[in-house]
């Protein structure tokens, strides 16, 4: 099983800054076969990044997604309110698919 | 516009059965793996099972395996789970997800006596 740790834990920035997250699995990654999950407190996961790079349809091209093999990060250029929320990694290359434990994006 | 929108959740009781659907429109169903995932109340986010777009391969975690079955119907654009034996620890919101496509919004999935 890929395990997906997730840093930091939380992150604690202002609106208008620029938001870095990673995402580390304990084995490579096949075919970058990763994504990137945004959650607000009590709504359903929102799909943000899939084949570790590509927006999926809607999202603003101030997400971006890039990495490979064993590490991957999620960057947000310019935070905007509707940003803070918690955020997921997630493999899909190798079963049982696997989750990260989540990077909670609050304001400062 | 994609949507996908689940069903069949509710309360049932330690050893009770639910059948899970998931209504798929707006992207080519047959076309993708499907996935149910699970979320237990102030938890994370944890993979339940997956299919794969004929329905000839399935894959389950460890903590279902034996007890949930996933299915298709791709002429009906929809994805079952059916859940035999549940347990208190089953308890969760259960979401609908292709991996490229997007999530459902959820239904709520009670095991209590």
């Amino acid at each position: 099983e890929i395990v997906l740790t997730q840093s930091p834990g939380t992150l604690s920035l202002s609106p208008g800054e620029r938001a870095t997250l990673s995402c580390r699995a304990s084995q490579i990654v096949r075919s970058d076969f990763l994504t990137w999950h945004q959650q607000k407190p009590g709504q359903a996961p929102r799909l943000l990044i899939h084949g570790a790079s590509t927006r999926a349809t809607g999202i603003p091209d101030r997400f971006s997604g890039s990495g490979s093999g064993t590490d991957f990060t999620l960057s947000i250029s310019r935070l905007e309110p509707e940003d803070f929320a918690v955020y997921y990694c997630q493999q899909y290359g190798s079963s049982p698919l696997t989750f990260g434990q989540g990077t909670k994006v609050e304001i400062k | 516009e994609v949507q996908l929108v689940e069903s069949g959740g509710g309360l049932v009781q330690p050893g009770g059965s639910l059948r899970l659907s998931c209504a798929a429109s707006g992207f080519t169903f047959s076309s993708n793996w499907m996935n149910w995932v699970r979320q237990a109340p102030g938890k994370g986010l944890m993979w339940v099972s997956n299919i794969n777009t004929d329905g000839s391969t399935t894959n389950y975690a460890d903590s279902v395996q034996g007890r949930f079955t996933i299915s298709r119907d791709n002429a009906k654009n929809t994805l079952y789970l059916q859940m035999n034996g549940l347990r208190v620890e089953d308890t969760a919101v259960y979401y609908c997800i292709g991996v490229t496509v997007g999530w459902g919004q959820g239904t709520p999935v009670t095991v209590s006596s």
